[in-house]
């Protein structure tokens, strides 16, 4: 069964840096989103991607926050200039139609900001 | 805007007992509802979905409109159904999934 993957599993970073988390959807899909987990909160809606363009994004989703795919495979999250409270887990998900029907997640890059 | 509520955040069950997970949604347009189960250290995946009624791993939910509910049951509990579980709701035709807290399910031996 096709899988989203996403690395790396796990990222320490300083407070103050930028970091990438890198996912790869699955090759027929065509949205592409990023949802956080804050530990012991619920899984939080970030961004949503189309046609090479932000479709939607929550006000989260600030200018600090910024996603692209470079290559046709990968999806990128940047996050300029991290924050503690940016330590979360971070999902990817691809569908390959609009809606929650055809979601697949990755297994999640948690992100620890010291 | 639109909510989900799982009101217990932790259950704890004896195998071969039924099982209710609850759930609760706010939202004035027509939602889809899904329910989400992690297990341990693995990814989301998608249990169920209102619109397609399936019965999957044993577990069923209905959408009730009247109360604003989608509560996950199963009739007799077993070991392996231990996981983490999310409801969540999109809106019809739109992208973004809303989940509530999650309820984490222990099956007791």
């Amino acid at each position: 069964e096709p899988e989203v993957t996403q690395t790396p599993s796990h990222q320490v970073t300083q407070m103050g840096q930028e970091v990438i988390l890198r996912c790869v959807p699955i090759s027929n899909h065509l949205y592409f989103y990023w949802y956080r987990q804050i530990l012991g909160q619920k899984v939080e809606f970030l961004v949503s991607f189309y046609n090479n363009e932000i479709s939607e994004k929550s006000e989260i989703f600030d200018d600090q926050f910024s996603v692209e795919r470079p290559d046709g495979s990968n999806f990128t999250l940047k996050i300029r200039s991290t924050k503690l409270e940016d330590s979360a887990m971070y999902f990817c998900a691809s569908s390959v139609r609009t809606g929650g029907l055809g979601y697949t997640f990755g297994s999640g890059t948690r992100l620890t900001v010291v | 805007a639109q909510r989900v509520t799982q009101p217990e955040k932790l259950l704890s069950v004896f195998k071969g007992a039924p099982v209710e997970l609850k759930c609760n949604y706010s939202y004035s347009g027509s939602p889809e509802l899904f329910w989400y189960v992690q297990y341990s250290r693995q990814r989301l995946q998608l249990l169920l979905r209102h619109i397609s009624r399936e019965s999957i791993k044993g577990f069923t939910a209905d959408l009730n409109k009247g109360e604003t509910s989608f509560h996950l049951k199963k009739p007799f509990a077993q070991e392996e159904d231990s996981a983490m579980y999310y409801c969540a709701l999109a809106n019809f035709g739109n992208e973004k999934l809303t989940f509530g807290t999650g309820t984490r399910l222990t099956i007791i031996p």
